[in-house]
């Protein structure tokens, strides 16, 4: 089993939608919860962060945290064009960071 | 803030030689640096942790012979490639901490795209 399970997708949706991706993981110890979203043969760009269950909003985005069932989840709101890209988990502990395969997303017009 | 430079964003060699690839972080002291490698449509997956000052430590599978890292300076780490084949091309990323704000969040740089023929 792998530590952080993502779905690759890829996840079609149209301009406007809500997106929700999400991730699980197996390690109760993992502390640390990103998501990053990576743009085609580009480095990882970070888009929220959060050390605790439970939800942070910044702008559209919402990051949020169940860690009694080792759930992570991104939602996306009014979801754009410019939001295409792979999103990819992350958790881990202060010293390594466990990434998710990463879920593609396209957001049509 | 946080950004992190990567240089070359891309190198074509050939087989038997070896490429170094820089890592810098422009706006912030970074204590430790991190190396990934990415291959299409996978994961990243972490190859070492550079602490600056001393010996990077690396993950189970990866040569340490074969990948050398130094990090020499608070803002910069270099990956040297040695006897590169054509199994070593791949994505390279690395990524930083900020030692003054004393997370563990990981700001990556663009990547460096390595083509061994």
């Amino acid at each position: 089993q792998k530590e952080v399970e993502q779905d690759p997708g890829p996840l079609s949706v149209p301009e406007g939608a809500i997106v929700s991706l999400n991730c699980t993981y197996s390690n109760s110890a993992f502390q640390y919860f990103m998501w990053y979203r990576q743009y085609s043969r580009k480095g990882p760009e970070l888009l929220m962060y959060t050390y605790s269950s439970g939800n942070k909003e910044d702008g559209r985005f919402t990051a949020q945290v169940d860690k009694s069932s080792k759930y992570i989840s991104l939602f996306i709101r009014d979801s754009q064009p410019s939001d295409s890209a792979t999103y990819l988990c992350a958790t881990g502990t202060a010293s390594k960071l466990t990434f998710g395969t990463g879920t593609r997303l396209q957001v049509t017009l | 803030g946080a950004v992190v430079s990567q240089h070359p964003s891309w190198v074509i060699c050939k087989s038997g030689t070896s490429v170094k690839i820089e890592c810098r972080s422009l706006d912030f002291q970074a204590t430790t640096m991190f190396w990934y490698r990415q291959f299409p449509k996978q994961s990243l997956m972490l190859m070492a942790t550079s602490n600056e000052g001393s010996k990077a430590t690396y993950e189970q599978g990866v040569e340490k012979d074969k990948f050398l890292i130094n990090h020499a300076s608070l803002t910069l780490s270099t990956l040297t490639v040695t006897s590169a084949h054509p199994e070593d091309s791949s994505f390279y990323i690395c990524s930083a901490r900020d030692r003054v704000l004393s997370t563990d969040t990981q700001y990556f740089g663009p990547g460096t795209r390595l083509t061994v023929l």
